[in-house]
């Protein structure tokens, strides 16, 4: 299976500054990166869809200024969470789609886990 | 009615059985179908992918696919206690993003 990968795996930061997360399709073009929230013991939440060179989609409620989205080229999205407050403390897990052969499908990163103080 | 609907268990079957994980879903339209498979505080991992009506087979899994019924499924065979984890349900509409059932979590005793 095709490889993503994330950077940091884990941050710890206090209240008012940025996080820049990185994700990294491997060993494939990403047509489209998105992101994911997940809270403890809940579901998967998609906090946006990414294309490269163009400007990510926002699910309803994400604020875009706070979770600012760059897909620079197919093997890479950076999220960074801008002004950070303890309720963002959560796992944040990039996902990449694209093809391999002639299936189009989509992996998931490690994740980063982010604890805001 | 949710688009992707999964029983969110605890399904517990004994060590060596066979494990059943059902997803139905909503949309006619959709065309790709997905199981991840979740461990506590990890991120999911991609078990199968189907496309197409009928069973697609890799090593102790099996994707069973019913566009008709709109029915998918995962079979574990031999299950082991390092699958005991939490399986998630994805359907693909050709809309942008995966739509999420929310997981059955299976348990296999030892």
């Amino acid at each position: 299976g095709a490889v993503v990968s994330q950077h940091p795996s884990r941050v710890i930061c206090k209240s008012g500054t940025s996080v820049k997360i990185e994700c990294r399709s491997l060993d494939f073009q990403a047509t489209t990166m998105f992101w994911y929230r997940q809270f403890p013991k809940q579901s998967l939440m998609l906090m946006a869809t990414s294309n490269e060179g163009s400007k990510a989609t926002y699910e309803q409620g994400v604020e875009k200024d706070k979770f600012l989205i760059n897909h620079a080229s197919l093997t890479l999205s950076t999220l960074t969470v801008t002004s950070a407050h303890p309720e963002d403390s959560s796992f944040y897990i990039c996902s990449a789609r694209g093809k391999q052969g002639a299936a189009e499908t989509q992996y998931f990163g490690p994740g980063t886990r982010l604890l805001v103080l | 009615q949710k688009e992707v609907e999964q029983n969110s268990g605890p399904l517990s079957v004994p060590e060596g059985a066979i494990a059943s994980l059902n997803c139905t879903y909503s949309d006619r339209g959709s065309q790709s179908f997905f199981w991840y498979r979740q461990y506590s505080g990890k991120s999911p991992e991609l078990i199968m992918f189907i496309y197409s009506n009928g069973d697609k087979e890799d090593g102790r899994f099996t994707a069973q696919l019913n566009k008709a019924s709109q029915y998918v499924s995962l079979l574990i065979r031999d299950s082991q206690p390092s699958d005991s984890a939490t399986y998630l349900c994805a359907v693909w509409a050709g809309r942008r993003a995966l739509t999420f059932g929310s997981g059955t979590r299976l348990q296999v005793q030892p």
